[in-house]
């Protein structure tokens, strides 16, 4: 099984400011890699897929890099509404999810 | 639209059959991969499986001996069965659409795929109880 890895475990971060989340997998993942944001009560919301294509509708705001076992999903100039737990994915092998970073005032 | 709702019981006695099912609209369930996932506290999310709208399931081997997922083609519809149910299957259910960009992998001699999630049902709590 391919292990993720999320970090940090929350972010605490200002309207306007860059926020930087990392997912490393415990094995190379090409760029089979996913990112979903989740607010309480609300399923997974897709927003990246093959690691830096994002979903439609995203905001460009929101973008995605790395490849192999080392990700990056980056939230620039950060607006109200971004605040929620975010998640990477793996479907390399299998599939399988991160622990989650929450992203807080 | 696509869209996706999850129905079934939400308490289920422990050592019983959970079952549920994602009634799939505004869209054909034919030519995608439909998947069950669930999240807890304790699990975080964690993928059950897919079936393919041809019928070929692939399930998680942590839980394949207790799962069995099926199609409906002409009910737009698809199923999840768990069986011996205990309290550590208390979770979110959620059901969703497999992306089409996704990879193939080769596993027990076969070819499968997996992918992302890009359309959610918005899930349904099932508690197990003793």
């Amino acid at each position: 099984e391919v292990v993720m890895t999320q970090s940090p475990d929350t972010l605490s971060v200002s309207p306007g400011e860059r926020a930087t989340l990392s997912c490393r997998a415990s094995q190379s993942v090409t760029t089979n890699l996913a990112w979903y944001q989740q607010k309480p009560g609300q399923p997974p919301r897709l927003l990246i897929y093959g690691a830096s294509t994002r979903d439609t509708g995203v905001p460009a705001r929101f973008s995605g890099g790395g490849s192999g076992t080392d990700f990056t999903l980056t939230i620039s100039n950060l607006q109200s509404e971004d605040f929620a737990v975010y998640y990477c994915q793996q479907y390399n092998n299998w599939l399988t999810f991160g622990g989650g970073t929450k992203v807080e005032l | 639209q696509v869209q996706l709702q999850e129905s079934g019981p939400g308490l289920v006695k422990s050592s019983k059959t959970l079952s549920l099912t994602c009634s799939v609209s505004g869209g054909s369930i034919n030519s995608y991969y439909w998947s069950w996932l669930r999240q807890s506290p304790g699990k975080g999310l964690e993928w059950i499986g897919y079936i393919h709208h041809s019928g070929r399931p692939n399930y998680n081997p942590s839980l394949q001996s207790r799962v069995t997922i099926s199609v409906e083609n002409s009910k737009n519809l698809f199923s999840l069965t768990l069986t011996s149910v205990t309290a550590a299957d208390t979770a979110v259910y959620f059901c969703a659409r497999a992306g089409t960009a996704g990879s193939y992998y080769r596993a027990e001699g076969r070819f499968f795929y997996s992918s992302y999630m890009d359309v959610w049902g918005k899930g349904t709590p099932v508690i197990v109880s003793s």
